[in-house]
């Protein structure tokens, strides 16, 4: 699986968009982009995941560069409750071990 | 509602006596998994199944056997637990077709004195 950077921390304020980057510069072509967010001490949550279009769904938007060397988040309307910390994972969906690789993510702090 | 479901939440047990963490999910799922989350090392796979009587290591196996008889559950079983077992454990789910996303457990926290 490729390797992702991250910042290690951001804050935005509530019912503001949160923007979460992430690189993924050696990432193949069969590999797809994964966010999931684990809020303090809770499962691991699936929020999206996209291989080279953008995607949306009920909880975020996910926006991969045309080269898929990098990816944003977007939440568009911050809450309280999103804060949480947020990975970007990468990895090809073989069919075979399905095992998700965490780095240390980010941790969005959404303030009142 | 789909979830994956763990027992006990919270288990504070001595060192050596053998201990059985429950997982079970109702999503008809053929993949499972075991984790394990410690501070600065991030979530470790322990174990995973492709189905049931199909299981193989992760990352960090020992001192953990697993069985799959049922498509449902999947329970971590700890022989003689050590106090560096002491960890948060996490079981998933997910299809083995798409969608790609995993279903996490709440969690289970162990602590082995």
């Amino acid at each position: 699986d490729a390797k992702t950077t991250q910042p290690t921390s951001m804050d935005c304020a509530e019912g503001r968009a949160a923007n979460l980057p992430c690189n993924h510069s050696t990432i193949s072509g069969n590999e797809y982009v994964y966010w999931y967010r684990q809020i303090h001490s809770q499962g691991p949550q699936y929020i999206i995941h996209g291989l080279k279009n953008n995607e949306t769904n009920e909880m975020a938007s996910l926006i991969i560069t045309e080269d898929r060397k990098s990816s944003t988040l977007i939440l568009p309307h911050a809450t309280l409750r999103d804060t949480a910390v947020y990975y970007c994972i990468v990895r090809a969906d073989t069919g075979a071990n399905s095992k998700l690789t965490f780095g240390k993510g980010i941790t969005l702090s959404v303030r009142p | 509602e789909a979830q994956v479901t763990q027992n006990p939440r919270y288990l504070i047990t001595v060192t050596g006596k053998k201990l059985t963490v429950t997982c079970s999910q109702n999503m008809n799922h053929e993949y499972m998994s075991w984790y394990r989350q410690d501070p600065g090392l991030g979530l470790r796979q322990i174990y995973y199944s492709m189905n049931v009587e199909v299981t193989d290591k992760g990352d960090v196996p020992e001192g953990y056997k697993v069985s799959r008889k049922e498509k449902r559950n999947f329970p971590l079983i700890l022989e003689s637990p050590s106090p560096n077992q002491t960890s948060l454990y996490f079981c998933a789910s997910r299809a083995r077709e798409g969608p790609y996303e995993q279903y996490f457990g709440p969690g289970t926290r162990l602590t082995v004195t």
